[in-house]
């Protein structure tokens, strides 16, 4: 599948501090992106998202930057928190398909106090 | 407004026998999608449903299957299961699923095969 990997990355950092987590996708061809967030035991939950025809998106406390030239999307979370810990997702979807996302293998964050 | 709700939670099924798991998606969603989620192959697509029609479809076998009610409720089958279907299936839900809004998902039923 698309999606791969037994051992997810693992981004550790101290409360209070920025966060960045990188994702590469994988189509060029992908007109829509998002971040989902997963904790353990619940299912994805919808961060940010962002259209192939912006660069910068920002949220509460979070920011969405896209590269189309070098296929890179990245989320920067700032102040992190301990409810920040979890698995963040990132997922691309063709045009007219955001039904079919196509998910990244995950970064898991873990902030400590 | 009530998410995605989901059942069951919990699913403990035998190899070989079929299973039938059901999703209310958020009111006013009419885009209702399936996923499998393991640690091996992370969140892969199963299909997507819109009015009742399936819009997209996965890399699944045909023992993988769907429908969507006139009121968007939406249940997925799964037949002669194998020991590899034990998952975590999520479904989403979207109110058009086209690209312009994001997927909602729900909490998910674990499936264990054995």
């Amino acid at each position: 599948g698309e999606s791969v990997g037994l051992h997810l990355p693992t981004l550790s950092v101290q409360e209070g501090d920025n966060s960045i987590i990188n994702c590469a996708y994988s189509n060029s061809a992908s007109d829509y992106f998002i971040w989902y967030k997963q904790e353990s035991g619940k299912g994805p939950q919808f961060i940010i998202d962002i259209r192939s025809n912006m660069d910068k998106r920002q949220g509460q406390r979070v920011t969405v930057l896209l590269n189309k030239t070098v296929k890179h999307l990245s989320l920067q979370i700032a102040a992190t928190q301990p409810g920040d810990s979890a698995v963040y997702f990132c997922a691309e979807a063709l045009k007219g398909q955001g039904g079919k996302l196509i998910f990244g293998q995950g970064t898991e964050l873990s902030v400590k106090p | 407004k009530a998410g995605v709700t989901q059942t069951p939670r919990y699913l403990i099924k035998t190899r070989g026998q079929q299973v039938t798991l059901s999703c209310s998606p958020i009111s006013g969603h009419r885009s209702v999608s399936w996923y499998q989620q393991t640690p091996g192959q992370g969140l892969q697509f199963l299909f997507e449903y819109f009015s009742e029609t399936q819009r997209n479809k996965g890399n699944f076998p045909g023992r993988f299957s769907g429908r969507q009610f006139s009121n968007s409720r939406s249940e997925m089958n799964v037949s002669t299961l194998e020991l590899g279907d034990s998952a975590l299936y999520l479904c989403a839900s979207s109110l058009a699923g086209t690209g312009n809004s994001p997927l909602h998902f729900g909490n998910g039923t674990r499936l264990t095969v054995t």
